[in-house]
C-alpha cells in the first residue's frame, strides 16, 4: 500500500519563477493538506483540500494557490518565487473518521529558490 | 504570541538520561494534541497522541494540561535512536475543517 508520494523530491528555481508541486495521497484518503517548512521551523500549514475545494486557508500569500483533482491528488502553485519561499513543502492525506491519528505525510519536496 | 511555544533546545543528553520536552498552545478552543519526531530531512511522523489523562507509550510519556494549555514530553532511558527533532502539534477544528499547528521544535541529541 502506497503511502503519501510526492513530486518531484528536489527542484532549484529562480526568483520571479512559477513552481508546480504534485502529490498523491495515500490509499483511501480523500483529503489533502500542504505544509511549509522552512529550516529551523516546524511546518506551517498553507492549505487544505477536499472534495476538490479549499477548505482552509493557513496565512500565506495568494502567490500559493492549489488545486485538487477527482481522483484526490493534488498540486501545490506557487507564482512568482521569493528567496524565502526556499523550504520543504510538505503533503499530508487523511480521511473523515480516522481522525488525526490517520494524517499521513509525504517525504516532501524540497524547493531551492536561488 | 505564537500558537505553539517549545522549548528552544538542542537538549544534549547522554545514553540513558531522563529528558522532559515542554510546550504550550495559546489557544483555548484546541481540540488535539500531539508529539511528531522528524530526523532530519524526513517527514515529521506521529510519535504519540496526548490525552487529558496521561498516556504512556514504552520510554515515552505525554501529559496535558487544559488549564495551564501546557503540554509534556518525558524519554525515559534515552537511547542513541532518540536523536532527532520532536514537535509538538496541537489541532483547532472549526467549520471549514481541521489543521495541525506545528511547534518550532526541540532537537534532542542522545550520546553513548
Amino acid at each position: 500500500d502506497a503511502g503519501v508520494t510526492q513530486s518531484p523530491t528536489h527542484l532549484i528555481k529562480t526568483r520571479g519563477q512559477q513552481v508546480t508541486l504534485r502529490c498523491s495521497p495515500k490509499s483511501g484518503h480523500d483529503t489533502v493538506s500542504w505544509y511549509q517548512q522552512a529550516l529551523g521551523q516546524g511546518p506551517q500549514f498553507i492549505f487544505q483540500y477536499y472534495e476538490e475545494e479549499e477548505r482552509q486557508r493557513g496565512n500565506f500569500p495568494d502567490r500559493f494557490s492549489g488545486h485538487q483533482f477527482p481522483n484526490y491528488s493534488s498540486e501545490l502553485n506557487v507564482n512568482a518565487l521569493l528567496l524565502g519561499d526556499s523550504a520543504l513543502y510538505l503533503c499530508a492525506s487523511s480521511m473523515p473518521g480516522q481522525g488525526l491519528n490517520g494524517y499521513t505525510f509525504g517525504s516532501g519536496t524540497r524547493l531551492t529558490v536561488v | 504570541r505564537k500558537e505553539v511555544e517549545q522549548d528552544p533546545g538542542p537538549f544534549n543528553v547522554p545514553e540513558g538520561a531522563t529528558v522532559a520536552f515542554n510546550c504550550t498552545y495559546s489557544n483555548s478552543a484546541s481540540q488535539s494534541f500531539f508529539w511528531y519526531r522528524q530526523d532530519c530531512r524526513k517527514e515529521p511522523k506521529l510519535l504519540m497522541s496526548v490525552y487529558s489523562s496521561g498516556n504512556e507509550d514504552g520510554r515515552f510519556t505525554a501529559q496535558l494540561n487544559r488549564a495551564s494549555q501546557y503540554i509534556s514530553l518525558l524519554i525515559r532511558d534515552s537511547k542513541l535512536s532518540d536523536s532527532a527533532t520532536y514537535l509538538c502539534v496541537v489541532n483547532t477544528k472549526n467549520q471549514a475543517g481541521t489543521a495541525l499547528i506545528f511547534g518550532k521544535g526541540t532537537t534532542l541529541s542522545v550520546s553513548s
